[in-house]
């Protein structure tokens, strides 16, 4: 099936330090989601993205929409420990398709 | 505001079987996807239905099904169970900009386990 190019695939980091993941596509797409998920829950909205290089903020979140439209960026601050869990991508075509493409995901783990 | 809920939340068949999940999404989100997710697969689009129509159809066969009813209620059916199909069945709903943009708000899924 089809998924995005995730990285990085997990990272262990320190309470505190701040961590990047990003995603890369071969397609254009038109927005761009980030989402967190726990374990046995759905994916939870963190950021949407509507325009290339467009920053936008949620908290110690901070994501952007890549300007060749062909990638985002999602980097969150002073990490906590309840910061762990997966973090996905997710990038919509061009209007008209209504499905989103998938990261392959970035497994986050918060050492106290 | 309610967010999208999806029943059965865990369940059990055997190979053979069928079994129909549902969904209903968030009050005035006309628009319900479906994703299946798997370890080895991660998340992959199954169906999209706006207004009791299927908009877009991902890369499943057949015994993959789905409709939504005028209420925006949807349901998904998969028919004659393979061990393949065990996964967890996410549903989402969305507004739809004028754009084509939407945002994707996600139940806790159907966690399907076929024996």
């Amino acid at each position: 099936g089809q998924q995005l190019n995730q990285s990085p695939q997990s990272m262990f980091i320190q309470e505190g330090e701040d961590v990047s993941m990003n995603c890369t596509s071969s397609s254009i797409f038109n927005t761009w989601l980030w989402y967190k998920q726990d374990p046995g829950e759905g994916p939870v909205l963190l950021i949407a993205l509507y325009k290339a290089g467009e920053l936008t903020s949620n908290g110690r979140l901070t994501a952007q929409f890549g300007i060749t439209r062909k990638d985002s960026f999602l980097n969150i601050s002073a990490s906590i420990p309840s910061d762990v869990g997966i973090y996905f991508c997710a990038g919509q075509y061009t209007s008209g398709t209504y499905k989103y493409i998938f990261g392959t995901g970035t497994r986050l783990k918060v050492l106290a | 505001k309610a967010g999208v809920t999806q029943t059965p939340r865990y369940l059990i068949k055997t190979r053979g079987q069928q079994v129909t999940l549902s969904c209903s999404p968030i009050s005035g989100h006309r628009s319900v996807s479906w994703y299946q997710q798997t370890p080895g697969q991660g998340l992959q689009f199954l169906f999209e239905y706006f207004s009791e129509t299927q908009r877009n159809k991902g890369n499943f066969p057949g015994r993959f099904s789905g409709r939504q009813f005028s209420n925006s209620r949807s349901e998904m059916n998969v028919s004659t169970l393979e061990l393949g199909d065990s996964a967890l069945y996410l549903c989402a709903s969305s507004l739809v900009f004028d754009s084509g943009a939407n945002v994707l708000t996600f139940g806790a899924g159907s966690r399907l386990t076929v024996l």
